[in-house]
């Protein structure tokens, strides 16, 4: 079976540019979660999302957003980037909710200039 | 909010050392896991511990969970330079979602 899997794995952006990252969690996983990791530091949370509910939101501001989809798959929306919005961003899916191993994708390696 | 600690932050050791990190949290945790991340990889899971005082061992790794559950150990036997990585702590309190630790960086001289 696939592992999670991101897309696009590197990207470029200007200050003031949106961009939309994209997961795919494992097959039968129903929660994806958002996390952001700036270069020498641990994951910090951006989101949870289980059955297509938004079910945790870490400290980030409301130019983050995130949506799941019924086939479980999310979408992780950033507008009017800041240059220190530039990390890696990686998502993790569990099978359920709360408490589960979360199994990491690649990452998205987004840099604004 | 809840606030997560690693020691050290950075460990070289020579091959064939032992090596120790620690987690330690502010508030009192329903579980603990441990991940590890290699040089421009992704975080990979190595176990989760839920129950005060637990112990568990993968081959040369053996991860403990304190007494009160606000801090744990991960122990690494004769280190081999596979071990490199950072390791993370991922804390998890009743109800909320995890935080992870800034992590241990471990580096292991041939």
């Amino acid at each position: 079976d696939a592992g999670v899997t991101q897309s696009p794995t590197h990207l470029i952006k200007t200050r003031g540019q949106h961009v939309t990252l994209r997961c795919s969690p494992i097959s039968g996983h129903k929660s994806v979660s958002w996390y952001q990791q700036v270069l020498g530091q641990g994951p910090q949370f951006i989101f949870q999302y289980y059955e297509k509910e938004e079910r945790g939101r870490g400290n980030f501001p409301d130019r983050f957003s995130a949506r799941q989809f019924p086939n479980y798959s999310s979408e992780l929306n950033v507008n009017a980037l800041l240059l220190g919005d530039s990390a890696l961003y990686l998502c993790a899916s569990s099978f359920l909710s709360l408490g589960e191993t979360q199994y990491f994708g690649p990452g998205t390696r987004l840099l604004v200039l | 909010g809840q606030q997560v600690m690693q020691i050290p932050q950075y460990q070289h050791v020579q091959e064939g050392e032992d090596f120790t990190t620690y987690c330690n949290s502010s508030t009192t945790l329903s579980n603990i896991q441990w991940y590890k991340q290699r040089p421009g990889g992704h975080p990979v899971f190595l176990i989760q511990l839920v129950k005060s005082g637990e112990v568990k061992k993968q081959k040369r790794l053996t991860f403990q969970f304190g007494e009160a559950k606000k801090n744990s150990s991960l122990h690494i036997t004769a280190t081999q330079t596979t071990d490199v990585g950072t390791y993370f702590c991922a804390a998890q309190g009743y109800g909320q979602n995890f935080v992870f630790g800034p992590g241990t960086r471990l580096s292991v001289l041939p």
